[in-house]
């Protein structure tokens, strides 16, 4: 079985400060971790990945996240927030489910907030 | 087009009433998700497809809820006799083989439904 958890719901930073989002897995397996963001009225797209390679791993628009399996977390951190980066925030584990496909468990989310 | 299409992108509907719910994959892509996002909630998974099977629809909430995909391509999704519950967005998903393995999803813009 597998589950995730985003630890806060909001996020509030100011413009050029560092963010950190936080999110905790649970997986029976070795997993694929994913962050996903969401724009207003937009779909879902690919922050970044982790499928058992570096465990920093880089992503768009200057984010990254790091696997730390003895603490079970995949916080997604970039060091200046741009008010571009306003948006829902999703972690996501997939393992290998009974049968063999992956299905992809997402967390609640957390919104990103960004003052000027 | 390039991306997942979804269609509606907005529906109403009366309580009771019958809705479809449609989603063209991208080109290639042997794996199609559906998913539901309810108002402060994360994703939600109905049913996964491979080609035209499905080998999970674990997610499905109740027998009203129904979905087929034809040709390997295009699917629908069905719900019967709505209820006010149903209201969210239904969000489609598809993904390469390969990808799939990983989690790796494309996710559509999603359809709007509110059951009034």
């Amino acid at each position: 079985a597998q589950s995730v958890t985003q630890l806060d719901s909001h996020v509030s930073v100011s413009e050029g400060t560092p963010v950190l989002l936080r999110c905790n897995y649970s997986s029976s397996y070795s997993p694929s971790l994913f962050w996903y963001v969401q724009h207003p009225n937009k779909g879902l797209q690919l922050l970044l990945k982790y499928t058992s390679a570096a465990t920093l791993v880089k992503g768009i628009n200057g984010f990254e996240a790091e696997f730390k399996k003895s603490e079970t977390s995949f916080h997604l951190t970039k060091p200046s927030a741009h008010m571009s980066d306003a948006a829902e925030y999703f972690c996501v584990v997939s393992d290998r489910a009974s049968g063999g496909s992956y299905i992809p468990t997402f967390g609640r989310g957390t919104s990103l907030i960004v003052h000027p | 087009g390039a991306g997942v299409s979804q269609s509606p992108s907005n529906k109403v509907t009366e309580k009771g009433k019958d809705v479809e719910l449609r989603c063209d994959p991208i080109s290639g892509h042997t794996a199609l998700y559906w998913y539901r996002q309810s108002l402060g909630q994360g994703l939600e998974f109905l049913i996964y497809f491979q080609g035209n099977s499905a080998p999970d629809k674990s997610g499905l909430p109740s027998d009203r809820f129904s979905a087929e995909r034809t040709g390997g391509s295009v699917s629908t999704l069905t719900i019967q006799r709505t209820q006010q519950e149903d209201s969210a967005v239904y969000l489609c998903a598809s993904s390469t083989g390969l990808a799939a393995n990983t989690g790796e999803l494309f996710f559509g813009e999603g359809s709007r439904l509110t059951v009034l």
